[in-house]
């Protein structure tokens, strides 16, 4: 069975700029999560989508926005580009978040440079 | 406010025992997670506890105290590849969420 699968790996981006992170959970799961990961702040959530709804929003900026598809894969978009954002995005999936005990699924990320 | 905090580094020696300690501060309460994470790669998932006491999964352990707002993670018999970095979590809303609150994480090295 596959795993998480989060493109690209690598992005260099310059201030002002947007990107569009994406995210194809396990086959079967229909719950991504949406993570920043820096080397201060550990991991911060960011959004949580389920059946395309999303579902949870984390403390951030409408600078970032998600969406997820019938499919249950999903992207993040970060817009007008921060030398702050540069962080990595990590993706999990989940079967769905009804189960308390419910592990997540990560993706090994995509790491974001701002220039 | 949310608050979860772990020691940032650790090191231990080959074949020995390490408890690494987490303590929370959350509005609510639905689940303690430990993760780890090999430097570039994905945080895998080790152990869950909602009720107090100890769960034991072969090499790892964790414990968890609610009253105390207290668990950790115990690694025996600790092998090379254990060197990573270990993450403690809590799920603090009930209902349908997967939404997490995670430490900044324990670096733990282990030496021959």
């Amino acid at each position: 069975k596959a795993g998480v699968t989060q493109t690209p790996r690598y992005l260099i981006k310059t201030r002002g700029q947007q990107v569009t992170l994406s995210c194809s959970p396990i086959s079967g799961h229909r719950s991504v999560s949406w993570y920043q990961q820096t080397p201060g702040q550990g991991l911060q959530f960011l959004f949580e989508y389920f059946s395309e709804t999303q579902r949870n929003k984390g403390n951030f900026p409408g600078r970032f926005s998600g969406r997820q598809f019938s499919n249950s894969r999903s992207e993040m978009n970060v817009s007008t580009l921060e030398l702050g954002d540069s962080a990595l995005y990590l993706c999990a999936s989940s079967r769905s978040p009804r189960q308390a005990n419910e592990k997540l699924f990560f993706g090994s990320g995509t790491q974001l440079s701002v220039l | 406010g949310q608050n979860i905090d772990q020691p940032t580094e650790m090191t231990a020696t080959e074949g020995a025992i390490v408890q690494i300690n987490c303590t929370y501060q959350t509005s609510g309460f639905n689940g303690l997670f430990w993760y780890q994470q090999h430097a570039g790669e994905a945080p895998t998932f080790l152990s869950y506890n909602v009720l107090d006491g100890l769960e034991e999964k072969g090499r790892f352990s964790s414990f968890l105290s609610r009253s105390k707002g207290y668990s950790y993670l115990l690694l025996k018999e600790l092998q090379m590849k254990d060197s990573a970095s270990y993450l403690c979590a809590v799920r603090d809303q009930g209902g349908a969420t997967n939404k997490l609150i995670f430490g900044t994480g324990t670096l733990l090295a282990v030496q021959p």
